[in-house]
């Protein structure tokens, strides 16, 4: 049974700090990583994607990926109340038609002002 | 239109109904997704179009039947369905490699909330 395990939260940060999320998935085969932005009641948005081991940096938010250890972390510099949200990791790519993203439960985060 | 469409946005329905949801991509994609999303629970997939190809996921009910007539359409059709089926079913689409698999982004559509009666 192929998984991605996300603590559910709430992760609750103040206004400005950083916000650290995290991923663990038990296929070795995913190749791809992605993490989505689910607000109450909304579709998820892409947040970032990472394929490759180390960091990947877009404005804000910093992905991690660390095969060896089957880890991927979020890291949101600055937390604003906007980034309030549940936010989704998905581990995908095994080069087989019809394989779809294994999505974790999600974790919400609180940014208080 | 952009992005990943789906209609209706909410239904409300009885057991003994028949509907359908409709979702179309603009993207140009070649896969497109159904996925259920209930409270407190992961993404769930229930069936995906892919390369042409439809992979069917077993522990999906019969009272679930996507159609899929060409690539930028997709289709879930609902009949007598159970209020354990009231969740957001959304819709998803990417463009797959030559091998297939879900090394791309997904896009997702803005879902259908769906309360069964």
């Amino acid at each position: 049974q192929k998984e991605v395990e996300q603590n559910s939260g709430p992760l609750s940060v103040p206004e400005g700090a950083i916000a650290s999320l995290n991923c663990t998935y038990s296929d070795r085969g995913s190749q791809s990583f992605f993490w989505y932005r689910q607000y109450s009641g909304k579709s998820p948005e892409l947040i970032m994607f990472i394929y490759s081991n180390g960091d990947k940096e877009d404005g804000r938010f910093t992905a991690q990926l660390n095969k060896a250890s089957q880890y991927v972390s979020l890291l949101i510099r600055d937390s604003q109340p906007s980034d309030s949200a549940t936010y989704l990791c998905a581990a995908g790519g095994a080069n087989q038609a019809g394989t779809a993203l294994i999505f974790g439960k999600g974790t919400t985060l609180s940014v208080s002002s | 239109e952009t992005g990943v469409t789906q209609t209706p946005r909410h239904l409300v329905m009885g057991m003994t109904n028949k509907k359908s949801l409709k979702c179309e991509q603009h993207l140009g994609h070649n896969a497109m997704y159904w996925y259920k999303q209930s409270a407190k629970k992961p993404l769930e997939l229930m069936f995906v179009y892919s390369l042409e190809e439809r992979v069917e996921n077993n522990s999906v009910p019969s009272r679930f039947s996507p159609e899929c007539p060409n690539s930028s359409h997709l289709f879930l059709h609902l009949h007598t369905l159970q209020p354990e089926d009231s969740a957001l079913y959304l819709c998803a689409s990417s463009q797959e490699g030559p091998l297939g698999g879900s090394l791309e982004t997904q896009y997702f559509g803005p879902g259908t909330r769906l309360l069964v009666l």
